[in-house]
């Protein structure tokens, strides 16, 4: 069972707007920042978002996040095939002063 | 640019020691702009933060295996081991290296390693 929620999967077509929640409490996104991962099929985890809404140098602008007390969330604009892959949200935890991890969250293009 | 690199047996016995090591290049472990973790994730599941440490040797646990876990650097071959004792088959997993950015916050895992797989069995 993941500390931070996410729904198990998550779909939509291409040039589609597709949203992916978090859910956690008032010790990890509530008052930490929120990261967001994605996860290619058979590959390492690369970074796509940071500080809840941050992306770093190479990722497309495609990509936003969004932190609103223990809740966050994922858009992906302009969905494209190579978009379908797992998304997992990340956060601190003051309660068990470790990073915990959402579940995960496996995104089809149709 | 940094690259990391996890190493180590890929089959350990179960109430044995599982033991890994991520090696560093493109940049010195001891630079002081990362934390080094250690994370996995077992077949078809999650990903499960394991611990960190820094290049002086300050270390946090999982407080759920934090009773197995020791993770300890060498600066010197600029190297960061884990090693997990008493394994069982839920150990089984992908295990992951990566650097940990604190300037972008905890959490932050910038840099992965490819990953390497360990069965317990």
């Amino acid at each position: 069972q993941s500390v931070l929620t996410q729904p198990p999967s998550a779909s939509g077509t291409p040039g589609q707007r597709v949203t992916i929640s978090c859910s956690g409490s008032s010790s990890n996104i509530g008052s930490n920042y929120v990261f967001w991962y994605q996860q290619l099929p058979g590959t390492a985890p690369k970074l796509l978002i940071y500080r809840n809404n941050q992306r770093p140098s190479g990722v497309p602008d495609r990509f936003s996040g969004s932190k609103s007390g223990t809740s966050a969330s994922l858009a992906i604009s302009g969905l494209r095939s190579e978009d379908e892959a797992d998304y997992y949200c990340a956060a601190w935890d003051d309660s068990l002063s470790g990073v915990v991890f959402g579940g995960g969250t496996k995104l089809t293009v149709l | 640019q940094v690259q990391l690199q996890e190493s180590g047996p890929g089959l350990v016995k179960p109430s044995q020691t599982l033991s890994l090591t991520c090696t560093v290049s493109g940049g010195s472990i001891s630079s002081g702009s990362y934390y080094w973790s250690w994370i996995r994730q077992p077949a078809g599941k999650g990903l499960e933060w394991i611990g960190r440490i820094y290049f002086s040797g300050s270390t946090n646990y999982n407080p759920s295996l934090k009773s197995r876990v020791t993770i300890s650097v060498d600066t010197s071959k600029n190297q960061f081991s884990l090693k997990l004792s008493s394994v069982t088959a839920a150990d089984t997993a992908v295990y992951y290296c990566a650097s940990e950015t604190p300037n972008w916050g905890w959490g932050a895992f910038d840099i992965w390693g490819q990953g390497t797989m360990v069965s317990v069995s």
